[in-house]
């Protein structure tokens, strides 16, 4: 099976409930964050971005938060379903640069 | 569907073997790029493409090729100079190199040695 989410810090919650996964960024200079979402054996999966000038932004059922005082982000799940479960992990980006930056991540594990 | 597709799903390498991994786009994206993904780290950056015919080296290019002779099409080479080559192959692809969006990813190669 897929060995990308070993050693990974893990989040179990009750089908049902919020989730919430955070992540601490490096950059300063950072000004555009995204949340990407990780089966098993699969490529990540974009779910929702931030740019700098925002503080909240809502998708479906999902609400990401960036606090750039702290540099962080999180990633907040309504309702968590069984097909949540995943590694999710936050990647940073500043303006006019190549380079994006990936979170080692975090595996969520739903509990039916 | 638009998307990235990478192949094959799984690959096996002899030792002092060059291998090749292919990683197709019909999202009509400019930038390609090729990450290593290792257990309980973050996506690495191996080679980057902004263009047809340009590449430039990223964080751990040793032991690895690549060429872009076509937009669609990014293919990465794993070399006998790489020790140490068993993970998860993933390419990536955005509109430009420099723009603020999202990268696509293909569904990644998993290398092993045999």
């Amino acid at each position: 099976g897929e060995s990308v989410g070993l050693h990974l810090p893990t989040l179990s919650v009750q089908e049902g409930d919020n989730s919430i996964i955070n992540c601490a960024y490096s950059n300063s200079a950072s000004d555009y964050f995204i949340w990407y979402k990780q089966e098993s054996g699969k490529g990540p999966q974009f779910i929702i971005d931030i740019r700098s000038n925002m503080d909240k932004r809502q998708g479906q059922r999902v609400t990401v938060l960036l606090n750039k005082t702290v540099k962080h982000l999180s990633l907040q799940i309504a309702a968590t379903q069984p097909g949540d479960s995943a590694v999710y992990f936050c990647a940073e980006k500043a303006s006019g640069t190549y380079k994006y930056i990936f979170g080692t991540g975090t595996r969520l594990k739903v509990l039916a | 569907d638009g998307g990235i597709t990478q192949s094959p799903k799984y690959l096996f390498r002899k030792e002092g073997q060059n291998v090749t991994l292919s990683c197709e786009q019909n999202l009509n994206h400019d930038a390609m790029y090729w990450y290593r993904q290792d257990p309980g780290q973050g996506l690495r950056l191996i080679y980057y493409s902004q263009i047809v015919n340009d590449f430039q080296k990223g964080d751990i290019a040793e032991g690895y090729s690549v060429s872009r002779e076509k937009k669609e099409s990014f293919p990465l080479t794993v070399t006998s100079a790489q020790k140490n080559p068993t993970a998860f192959y993933l390419c990536a692809s955005t509109f430009g190199i420099d723009s603020n969006q999202p990268q696509h990813f293909g569904d990644g190669t998993r290398l092993s040695i045999l």
